[in-house]
């Protein structure tokens, strides 16, 4: 079965700061990648989804960019955080084509940052 | 427009009496799939069950069903018996395809449910 590691788990960065996390995917190839984030109290949303190495959409404009330089690596990454980019990241997987329609999403422990 | 709207941010039930969280959908699609998730305090997202827009019957697992009203694009998680222990935020979910030909999943805001002893 698959699993996803991501790091760090916590994470404070002052304001203008670079910032990198990383997820990895393990028991699977070739998944969809995705990255969400949940700002404080909030739903899910969906910033950049990948369905393989070097293919990322975004779905939403913003500070934070997103890289898949290998088949089981999802990085998201931003040159300056701002304030508003404090909140929970996601990373989840689904195999290889999606799946069937009864697949559900499998989500990473999160990582939890705090712009100051 | 949401495509997924969860209208109570708060919900109170008490121990071993049965919660309703109501969840609506927005899609033109005649294929789709429908997830609930329950997220603890600790952040983790944990699957619970699944509806598709094809299938006849109402889902269920274990404790859990899901309320399938296709006509009024309605997805509602009912949870019988609460426990302490489904104290958490929970969140409906749709997965829709994209123009690229993957899927990706569409959350709404959540609901936090307090269970009360």
């Amino acid at each position: 079965s698959q699993t996803i590691h991501q790091w760090p788990a916590t994470l404070v960065q002052p304001v203008g700061s670079p910032l990198s996390l990383e997820c990895t995917v393990e028991g699977t190839s070739n998944p969809n990648l995705y990255w969400y984030r949940q700002a404080a109290g909030r739903g899910l949303q969906l910033l950049f989804y990948s369905v393989g190495i070097g293919q990322i959409s975004s779905e939403v404009p913003q500070n934070l960019s997103a890289s898949r330089p290998q088949d089981r690596q999802f990085i998201l990454s931003s040159k300056k955080l701002l304030l508003s980019d404090s909140g929970f990241y996601l990373c989840a997987c689904t195999p290889s084509g999606g799946g069937r329609w009864s697949t559900e999403a499998f989500f990473g422990q999160g990582t939890r940052l705090t712009v100051v | 427009a949401q495509k997924i709207t969860q209208t109570q941010p708060g919900m109170f039930v008490q121990e071993k009496e049965a919660v309703t969280l109501d969840c609506t959908y927005d899609t033109s699609d005649p294929s789709y799939g429908l997830f609930w998730y329950k997220q603890p305090s600790s952040g983790e997202m944990i699957f619970l069950i699944y509806q598709g827009s094809y299938d006849q019957q109402n889902a269920t697992e274990g404790r859990y069903s899901l309320n399938f009203q296709k006509a009024r694009k309605s997805a509602n998680l009912v949870i019988s018996a609460s426990q302490l222990g489904d104290s958490a935020m929970y969140f409906c979910a749709m997965r829709e395809g994209t123009t690229s030909g993957t899927y990706k999943y569409i959350f709404g805001t959540g609901t936090r449910l307090k269970v009360l002893a």
